[in-house]
Formats: structure tokens, C-alpha cells, sequence
């Protein structure tokens, strides 16, 4: 089944303990982007991937890092976690970037709690 | 700055009835625009999108409108049904990738 999952599903931990959530998709899609939703602000992008090796800043990337060694992978880490992070956390991939009806598909969230 | 800003917050419709969400954006560069749906619990899903050479997209009984001159795009329920009831999302595309969310409509349709 074609898919994007990510782990873990929840989250709860302190403040600055770095922690990872990861993202993997089946699809053989070359673009990855992470989002964070927050109540009234709909989706933010934090990062986002091109391709392998790839990677740049989106709306929201303070205090957030990624990296992209496989084209399945693009894992999210927070090096020092703070309260202002917790959120409602989606993954995304589409084939390429542009293009008409080149549809992201998203995964199921991970609802992190910085306490 | 709010690139994208999306109405109503929040609808209440009658089964059979018609549900209405607008979007007004700002960025003349997007090349693309989707409307994804959420239930609880899930991630967002592209329910219908619609490319700014094309004025009018049907699919079922969901139809976007596009003016590309007063940059507005809205999304249209026919014929509402108790499984519509979901937070909708207007979600205009740049070339990078990025989709600009708006802040999202729920809409609540009762039996």
C-alpha cells in the first residue's frame, strides 16, 4: 500500500531532551516536506526536501533541523525541545515539487507535548 | 504576512444542503490550487484541485470555482452528506513545493 508513515504517533516529553520523529515514504517520491498545525493557523511548512541530499527552510524552521540520505527518509529533529514546539506534527510527499495535480499525500501526525 | 485567508471558520449546513468555503490569496506566483479535507485523528487528504488556465473543476458533488483576477478560489459541497463533516483546507501551491494553508473551515453537517 502506498503510503507515508511516521513514528512516533505521540509524543510527550521535557524540555530540551532532543528527540526524533521520523517520516518514510513508498512512493519513490522525490519531494518530502514537514508541517506543523497549530489551532486557527491551519498547516505551517517547516522544512522541505527536493531530493536526496537537498534541503531548505520553510515558514516556521527555528528550532527544528532535517536531513534527506535516502529518498525514503526525511526524519525531523529537534535538537532542544521547548513548550513553543508542541504541536500536531504532518509529513507530505509528492513525485517533484510542481506540477499540475501532483498531489502531496500526507501522514497520519505526531502529536508532540513539550512540557 | 496572511498569504491565504480562508472563510467561513466554521458552517453548520442541513443534509441536501449546499456548503460554500471561500479562500482569498495574495501570491500571484502559485501555480496550483487544492482543497484537501481532515477528519480527526488524520492527516489531510486532496479532495479536488484546480489549475489557475481552468475556471470551473466538477468532480461529484464537489465543484471549485476559480477567479484568478480577484485571486479567490472557492469550494463547493452539493448536496451535503453527514460524512462531509470534516475541517477543509484551501491550499494554494508555490513552485517550490510549499502549499500555503489557510486556516482551515469546519464544516458540521447534521442529519
Amino acid at each position: 500500500e502506498a503510503q507515508v508513515t511516521q513514528n512516533p504517533r505521540y509524543l510527550i516529553t521535557v524540555t530540551g531532551k532532543k528527540l526524533t520523529v521520523t517520516c518514510s515514504q513508498n512512493m519513490n517520491h522525490e519531494y518530502m516536506s514537514w508541517y506543523r498545525q497549530d489551532p486557527g493557523l491551519g498547516l505551517r511548512q517547516i522544512y522541505y526536501s527536493m531530493n536526496v541530499e537537498v534541503t531548505d527552510k520553510g515558514d516556521v524552521p527555528e528550532g527544528y533541523k532535517v536531513s534527506r540520505k535516502e529518498k525514503r527518509n526525511f526524519p525531523l529533529i529537534l535538537e532542544s525541545p521547548s513548550p513553543n514546539q508542541t504541536s500536531l506534527y504532518f509529513c507530505a510527499s509528492s513525485i517533484r515539487a510542481s506540477g499540475s495535480y501532483n498531489e502531496q499525500f500526507f501522514g497520519p501526525g505526531t502529536r508532540l507535548t513539550v512540557l | 504576512q496572511q498569504q491565504v485567508k480562508q472563510s467561513p471558520q466554521s458552517l453548520i449546513v442541513q443534509k441536501g444542503g449546499i456548503s460554500i468555503i471561500n479562500c482569498a490569496y495574495e501570491n500571484t506566483a502559485f501555480d496550483y490550487f487544492p482543497w484537501y479535507q481532515q477528519f480527526p485523528g488524520k492527516g489531510p487528504a486532496l479532495l479536488i484541485a484546480i489549475r489557475p488556465d481552468v475556471s470551473e473543476k466538477k468532480e461529484g458533488r464537489f465543484t471549485i470555482s476559480f477567479n484568478k483576477s480577484a485571486k479567490q478560489f472557492s469550494l463547493h459541497i452539493m448536496d451535503s452528506q453527514p460524512g462531509d463533516s470534516a475541517t477543509y483546507f484551501c491550499a494554494p501551491r508555490d513552485s517550490w513545493g510549499k502549499l500555503q494553508f489557510g486556516a482551515g473551515t469546519q464544516v458540521v453537517v447534521t442529519p
